[in-house]
């Protein structure tokens, strides 16, 4: 069935470097690729998100970029900050979209060292 | 304000005694869904819902049991509730067929002795 892998699990940076994750999915008819953002104690929340007819899309320090071919998108952070600890997700949208479900992971911890 | 609102935020529970966790959306979204939240396990969908009197079981659905009688509250029933199930739950709403943004509400800590 179709599922999603985020790699790595865990990661921790010190304060202002870059941060990278990666999700890989199985479904070649995806279409539209979100991160979530879930700071500790709170709910989780968009970020960013991409279509597949955009290979890379910025909003100031963050970053997706797609690889269709691959399947794969990744999470770029650059210039981290403590603020930016938290769990990502990247959940993959079932189906064709009609219905509206994600599918979430595991999630990737990220911790931004002082 | 645009939200998403669960009640109550947390609870301890015995064994056994029934109970219902209430989720109220307030944007008109027909997507409704219910996530679990361990720790290691990310978020897994417990049921959801895509229009009223519409449901259905997600990954994880034994031992809850969902309704949908209005567009905007989808609440979650445990009928004889087990430690098993003392976890983070999250109820989530969007549209379907986009935008796919899903709206969190705060979330319950329940406890069960």
């Amino acid at each position: 069935g179709e599922n999603v892998e985020q790699h790595p699990s865990t990661l921790s940076v010190q304060e202002g470097d870059s941060a990278v994750i990666k999700c890989t999915y199985s479904d070649s008819a995806s279409n539209y690729f979100p991160w979530y953002k879930q700071e500790l104690g709170k709910r989780p929340q968009l970020i960013i998100d991409i279509r597949s007819n955009v290979g890379e899309k910025k909003d100031q320090r963050i970053a997706v970029t797609l690889n269709k071919t691959a399947k794969h998108f990744s999470l770029h952070i650059t210039e981290t900050q403590p603020e930016d600890s938290a769990v990502y997700f990247c959940p993959m949208l079932w189906g064709s979209g009609n219905t509206g479900k994600l599918i979430f992971g595991q999630g990737t911890t990220l911790q931004v060292k002082p | 304000e645009a939200q998403v609102t669960q009640n109550p935020r947390y609870l301890i529970t015995v064994t056994g005694k029934k109970l219902t966790v209430t989720c109220s959306q307030n944007m008109n979204h027909e997507y409704m869904s219910w996530y679990r939240q361990d720790p290691g396990l990310g978020l897994r969908q417990i049921y959801y819902s895509m229009n009223v009197e519409v449901t259905d079981k997600g990954d994880v659905p034994e031992g809850y049991k969902v309704s949908r009688k209005e567009k905007r509250n989808f609440p979650l029933i445990l009928e004889s509730p087990s430690p098993n199930q003392t976890s983070l739950y999250f109820c989530a709403s969007s549209r379907v067929g986009g935008p796919y943004e899903q709206y969190f509400g705060p979330g319950t800590r329940l406890t069960v002795t």
